[in-house]
Formats: C-alpha cells, sequence, structure tokens
C-alpha cells in the first residue's frame, strides 16, 4: 500500500506571494490534517479536512486555507506569504474515526520564502 | 501555552546505555502517539497508547499510558546508533477528529 505522498518536496517563495501545496493519503483514508513544524514552535496542527469538509481548524491566520476533493487529495493554500511562514509543511492521513486517530505523514514540503 | 511537555529535549548517550523520555499533561487524551523523525523527513508512528496503564512494547522501545491518561513514557533499553532521531510525543482527544497535539520533541543521539 502506497504511503502519503506530498507534492512538491521542496518550494521557494518570496514575500507577498502565494503558494499551493498537494498532499494525496493513504488509499481508504479520508481524513487528512496539515501541520506546520518550525525549530521553534515544534509540530502545530493547521487543519483537519474530511469528506471534503473542514472538521477541525487549529490557531493560524486566515492567509492559510484548504480543501479537500472528492478522492480525499488535498491543498493547502498559503496566501501572501511571510517570512515567518517558511516552516515543514506536513500532512498525514487517517481512516476518518473520531475514537482515536493513527495518523500516517508524508514526508513534507519544505517552504522557503525569501 | 505546550499542553503536553516532553523532556528532555536534547538526549546525548553511549551505545548500549538505556534510557527514558516523558510526555506529561494537566490534560486527558483519549490516546497517545508515539513518533519517529528523521531530519528531511515525515514522523513516523511507532505506537498508540489508548487505555490508563497499558504497556506496549517494540523491540527495545517499551511504552507506557499513565493511569490517568494524562502522561506516557518511553523507554530504550541498550540504545543504538540507528535510535538516532528526534521523538515526538502526540495527544489526541475524543471528537476532535484528526487534530493531535505535539510535545517538542526528544532530539536523540546515540553515539557509537
Amino acid at each position: 500500500k502506497a504511503g502519503v505522498t506530498q507534492t512538491p518536496r521542496y518550494l521557494i517563495k518570496t514575500r507577498g506571494q502565494q503558494v499551493t501545496l498537494s498532499c494525496s493519503p493513504i488509499s481508504g483514508h479520508r481524513s487528512v490534517s496539515w501541520y506546520q513544524q518550525t525549530p521553534g514552535q515544534g509540530l502545530q496542527f493547521l487543519f483537519e479536512y474530511f469528506s471534503e469538509t473542514q472538521r477541525n481548524k487549529g490557531n493560524f491566520p486566515g492567509r492559510f486555507s484548504g480543501r479537500q476533493f472528492s478522492n480525499s487529495r488535498s491543498e493547502m493554500n498559503v496566501s501572501t506569504l511571510e517570512l515567518g511562514d517558511s516552516a515543514l509543511y506536513l500532512c498525514a492521513s487517517s481512516l476518518g474515526g473520531d475514537t482515536y486517530n493513527e495518523q500516517f505523514f508524508g514526508p513534507g514540503t519544505r517552504l522557503t520564502v525569501l | 501555552t505546550q499542553l503536553l511537555e516532553q523532556s528532555p529535549q536534547f538526549l546525548s548517550i553511549q551505545e548500549g546505555e538505556n534510557l527514558t523520555v516523558y510526555c506529561n499533561s494537566s490534560s486527558v487524551f483519549s490516546s497517545l502517539q508515539w513518533y519517529r523523525q528523521e531530519p528531511g523527513e515525515g514522523p513516523v508512528l511507532l505506537v498508540t497508547v489508548v487505555t490508563g496503564g497499558e504497556v506496549k512494547k517494540l523491540k527495545r522501545l517499551t511504552f507506557q499510558f499513565g493511569d490517568a491518561r494524562k502522561d506516557s513514557s518511553l523507554h530504550i533499553t541498550a540504545a543504538q546508533p540507528g535510535d538516532t532521531g528526534l521523538y515526538l510525543c502526540a495527544g489526541a482527544r475524543t471528537k476532535q477528529g484528526g487534530k493531535l497535539i505535539f510535545g517538542q520533541g526528544t532530539e536523540l543521539s546515540v553515539k557509537p
């Protein structure tokens, strides 16, 4: 079974630009969650999509948005990039139940904002 | 506010030594997961503990969930250089779907 895939793996942008990251979950998984990882803050939850609907949201500004398609693939968009958005962006997929969640992570997209 | 306090943050030991990593919270979690992450890669799930007092073993790694489901520990016996990496604990709460709350991580270095 193929794991979670993320594209692109590396991205360099300049301040003010926008960026779209993509995540393909494990086959059969209906939930996709996004996390931001930085040295100072660690892993922080951005949002979760389940059956094309945002189910949970973290404490990030509205510049961070996402969506999920009918095949469970998900995209994350960051508009008006700031230097502080430089981070490793990880997506994780799970079956989607709300009892407990075994989340399986992709390799991440390394975003650098200059 | 860091809801999951993980300690120590850094650990450098010699091959063959034992170590314990702690993950503590004042909040109750429905489950707790441990991950290991290598540079440039995503976290890899090691184990999920669900029941208070539960102990799970994975070769030389022993995971324990506190009775009150507020804390957890990871014990490695006879550490090897291949155990080097970032160890992360993450808690999940009922009805919060895919939202995991992560500890800050423990950077483990095992020297031969």
